[in-house]
């Protein structure tokens, strides 16, 4: 059964850093390439950043470029998202979601989500 | 607001085929292909159609997709109960960007 599993969110100060951390299971992971996605509480979707399976190829959204930094670490089956400079409009709960075995990155394809963990930024 | 534009409601009674649009530009929907998300209450996003008129395995085929030009639209036909969700197209952008619209909530009367 195909898992990923978020972890890593919970309140932080504007200004601060905060590392998400994805795991996944149930699959081959190094076969696909894989997204952040995060939803704003009771609104809609936003598209943070994807990577391809071998990490040569990384994109961000406007928003977040210079601030976040998409990785993953094959050998672990994990993904992550280093959250630098964290503002209140990146409150959110924060989705890691994968695109379809061979997929390219530039594609919103995502056939598999995890439940999400949500980011708080306040003081 | 978002780069791709979705009316915010819609609603049918059981049995009744909607549809949702969503209207984009030439550098989203008028050269890349279209996704639609299901999104129960409490629940994670899950894909109905990808590549503007697919179904992955188990996804009923009363859910159908199509494109033209920039836009594209998701048809639900034989509406019900369970159908009641948020629904959201998704295209890659060639700003370098991934967007969503901005989701319409599905209501069966």
């Amino acid at each position: 059964e195909v898992q990923l599993v978020e972890s890593g969110g919970g309140l932080v100060q504007p200004g601060r850093s905060l590392r998400l951390s994805c795991a996944v299971s149930g699959f081959t992971f190094d076969d696909y390439a894989m997204h952040w996605v995060r939803q704003t509480p009771g609104k809609g979707l936003e598209w943070v950043s994807g990577i391809s399976w071998n990490s040569a190829r990384i994109v961000y959204a406007d928003s977040v470029k210079g601030r976040f930094a998409i990785s993953r670490d094959n050998a672990k089956n994990s993904l992550y998202l280093q959250m630098n400079s964290l503002r209140g409009e990146d409150t959110a709960l924060y989705y890691c979601a994968r695109a379809p075995a061979g997929i390219a990155v530039a594609v919103m394809t995502f056939d598999s989500w995890g439940q999400g963990t949500l980011v708080t930024v306040s003081s | 607001q978002s780069v791709l534009t979705q009316p915010p409601s819609a609603s049918g009674t059981p049995g009744q085929r909607v549809t949702i649009s969503c209207s984009g530009s030439s550098s989203n929907i008028g050269s890349n292909t279209v996704n639609w998300y299901q999104q129960l209450p409490g629940t994670a996003p899950k894909i109905l159609i990808y590549s503007n008129n697919q179904r992955p395995s188990g996804v009923p085929d009363r859910f159908s997709g199509s494109k033209s030009g920039t836009s594209a639209s998701l048809a639900i036909s034989g509406l019900q109960s369970e159908d009641e969700a948020d629904y959201y197209c998704a295209v890659w952008d060639d700003s370098l960007n991934g967007v969503f619209g901005g989701g319409t909530k599905l209501t069966v009367l």
